[in-house]
């Protein structure tokens, strides 16, 4: 069956940590894994990765995709307060091609 | 702009009545799919539909109905054999692997 983990499920941190949120995956006909955040609403699209070890960065977050070792990480520096959101990892693939997601994890910033 | 609009953002309901939830998008996607999210649970796919006329069951369909008459719409019907409805429910769209999928806002719906 496919399947995608998250972890941790939740987190507290205080303004300026850094965090690092992974993601594993068992899903056949692997295609792109992608990071959305979630603050109340609709998630909102962050990274889609394809290839393993090519990072990718927009300001403070980055991420990073291990195909070999079926992984994924989402780094958050010098966090603030506005990152506090669920985190969802999905990825494409499985029989009908279409998006698995993991449980997500909670991400609490605390001033 | 274009977008998804999902409708209505919150929805009470009796027990046992079926309620409709709309969902209309503008991007001019082939793919829609609604989706389930319960804490600590995550996204389960309730429905999916890759072209007009056309639409499968995904993981969590029980309890559940669909149409695709337009390419634009995806209404979600819950109806009175789903046994735990109260949930947010997320609907998307996407146009092969571009960008990943886009979402509606929402709907929180409460059965009491």
């Amino acid at each position: 069956e496919d399947k995608v983990v998250q972890s941790p499920l939740s987190l507290v941190v205080h303004e300026g940590d850094t965090v690092t949120l992974n993601c594993s995956y068992e899903v056949t006909n692997f295609r792109s894994l992608l990071w959305y955040k979630q603050e109340k609403k609709a998630p909102t699209f962050l990274f889609m990765l394809t290839s393993s070890g090519i990072e990718k960065k927009s300001g403070r977050l980055s991420s990073i995709l291990d195909k070999k070792e079926l992984f994924s990480i989402l780094n958050i520096t010098a966090t603030q307060t506005g990152d506090s959101a669920i985190y969802l990892c999905a990825v494409y693939g499985g029989a009908t091609n279409k998006l698995i997601f993991g449980t997500g994890t909670l991400l609490a910033v605390q001033p | 702009d274009g977008g998804i609009t999902q409708s209505p953002k919150y929805l009470f309901r009796k027990e046992g009545q079926n309620v409709t939830l709309s969902c209309e998008q503008n991007l001019n996607h082939d793919a829609m799919y609604w989706y389930r999210q319960d804490p600590g649970q995550g996204l389960r796919l309730i429905y999916y539909s890759q072209i007009v006329n056309d639409f499968q069951k995904g993981d969590i369909a029980e309890g559940y109905s669909v149409s695709r008459e337009k390419k634009e719409s995806f209404p979600l019907t819950v109806t009175s054999a789903q046994k735990n409805p109260t949930a947010f429910y997320l609907c998307a769209s996407s146009q092969g692997l571009k960008g990943g999928y886009t979402f509606g806002s929402g709907t929180r719906l409460t059965v009491v």
